[in-house]
């Protein structure tokens, strides 16, 4: 069965510090990956996706990034963080051309 | 972008009572999908629909996909306290390859 991990589950950092947050999937390949942020307002808002190694692609302009390295693996970066960075930030993935989004346990993100 | 308007925001109702949210949208999806979140903890998938009119059941949790392709919505029979939690809808815009877009959600209070 497929897993999909996300660590660390919460962290606090002051503003201006850098960031990297890590999701892994287990027991699929070539999954489709996704980085959600999800605000104190409940809505989710989708921040980036890839369909492979290297593919990234940015619904929102804003003060991060990502990467996916290995096929499994997605990293949401930042190189200095804003307080507005705080937040619920939550991983997903899907199969190939499926629509069925699975998420994972999410990381909240405190900045201060 | 794409909107999915979610009813009702939130929803404080007796254990026992069945309780009934929708979403509609002005645009056409080929694939609704139903979520729930409790707190702290990533969505999970309940439902998934992929044709007009469809109806699925998932135990006291029936969903439907509007003929219209514009809306759909989700009931849960016999309420329990453990339902209380988040619930999302989410839908592949037809045309729109990889990407959900997702309701607000209706918050669900229980009351033993």
């Amino acid at each position: 069965s497929q897993t999909i991990h996300q660590w660390p589950a919460t962290l606090v950092q002051p503003v201006g510090s850098p960031l990297s947050l890590e999701c892994t999937v287990e027991g699929t390949s070539n999954p489709n990956l996704y980085w959600y942020r999800q605000a104190a307002g409940r809505g989710l808002q989708l921040l980036f996706y890839s369909v492979g190694i290297g593919q990234i692609s940015s619904e929102v302009p804003q003060n991060l990034s990502a990467s996916r390295p290995q096929d499994r693996q997605f990293i949401l970066s930042s190189k200095k963080l804003l307080l507005s960075d705080s937040g619920f930030y939550l991983c997903a993935w899907t199969r190939r051309d499926a629509n069925e989004q699975y998420f994972g346990p999410g990381t909240r993100l405190t900045v201060t | 972008g794409q909107q999915l308007n979610q009813s009702p925001q939130s929803m404080f109702i007796q254990e026992g009572e069945d309780v009934s949210m929708n979403c509609t949208s002005s645009s056409i999806f080929n694939t609704w999908l139903w979520y729930k979140q409790d707190p702290g903890e990533g969505p999970v998938l309940l439902i998934a629909l992929y044709k007009a009119g469809e109806l699925t059941s998932n135990g006291r949790l029936t969903a439907q996909f509007g003929i219209t392709r514009k809306d759909s919505f989700l009931n849960i029979s016999a309420s329990i306290p453990s339902d209380v939690g988040i619930y999302f809808c989410a839908g592949q815009l037809r045309g729109s390859n990889y990407k959900l877009t997702f309701g607000k959600g209706t918050l669900l209070t229980v009351n033993p």
